[in-house]
């Protein structure tokens, strides 16, 4: 298995919802990450995890929550986003944890959110 | 920290022609990966190419391969008998002991 899945796909929520995108991967790797994109813009870091723990945090508003709660899963919440957040969210995961990163990133097809 | 810079935001080329996107980048680090990375319309990132700093030889992936250029920082990508399929956004990237820096991308069109 050499993918990272991503559910859902597309979603839609108001400024009052709490909803949650989950991140799925099963190659082993120990680092898994959270990228933000917008339209015709490269990815935007949000979040790390590297074995399991928050290792950066590109100073997200904390109305985006992280939480990792295994070596193959990495779930963000959304609570009380604005209509700017909405974007193509990315997970990606890579081999090593911590020190180097230079291995690659394999991506994931990403949720398009839409904050209305 | 790196910089990554990618000059031109738009490319076209005839199917079956060869293209080269262009990269410069900026690094203090020693021990360094360079990737080209194509994501089209269906968005899904993937990886084309990649170059590890301390290796001379450059890199090479079927149709794909780069022209490393390391005094000058400079990391092309040049695809070969080009294919409708290739038609993406193209994104330079960097990494060695921080996470991947992207450039903001070439936009690549086909001409059949």
């Amino acid at each position: 298995d050499t993918e990272v899945t991503q559910t859902p796909k597309h979603l839609v929520m108001g400024m009052t919802n709490k909803k949650s995108l989950k991140c799925e991967q099963h190659m082993g790797h120990r680092a898994m990450y959270w990228y933000k994109q917008k339209a015709k813009k490269p990815p935007e870091l949000m979040f790390v995890y590297s074995y399991e723990k928050l290792s950066i945090n590109e100073s997200v508003p904390s109305r985006f929550s992280p939480e990792c709660p295994n070596s193959s899963l990495l779930n963000l919440h959304l609570h009380a986003l604005q209509p700017e957040d909405s974007a193509l969210y990315l997970c990606a995961s890579s081999i090593r944890g911590t020190g180097a990163f230079y291995n690659e990133q394999f991506f994931g097809p990403g949720t398009r959110l839409t904050v209305l | 920290a790196q910089t990554v810079t990618q000059s031109q935001p738009e490319m076209s080329v005839q199917e079956a022609e060869t293209v080269t996107l262009s990269c410069t980048y900026d690094t203090s680090e020693s021990d360094y990966y360079l990737f080209w990375y194509k994501q089209p319309p269906s968005r899904q990132m993937i990886l084309v190419i990649r170059q590890e700093a301390y290796k001379q030889q450059n890199a090479t992936e079927n149709r794909f391969s780069v022209n490393f250029q390391k005094a000058a920082k400079s990391f092309s990508l040049k695809i070969s008998d080009s294919q409708l399929g290739d038609a993406a956004m193209y994104f330079c990237a960097c990494s060695g002991n921080t996470p991947l820096v992207f450039g903001k991308g070439t936009r690549l069109s086909v001409i059949a």
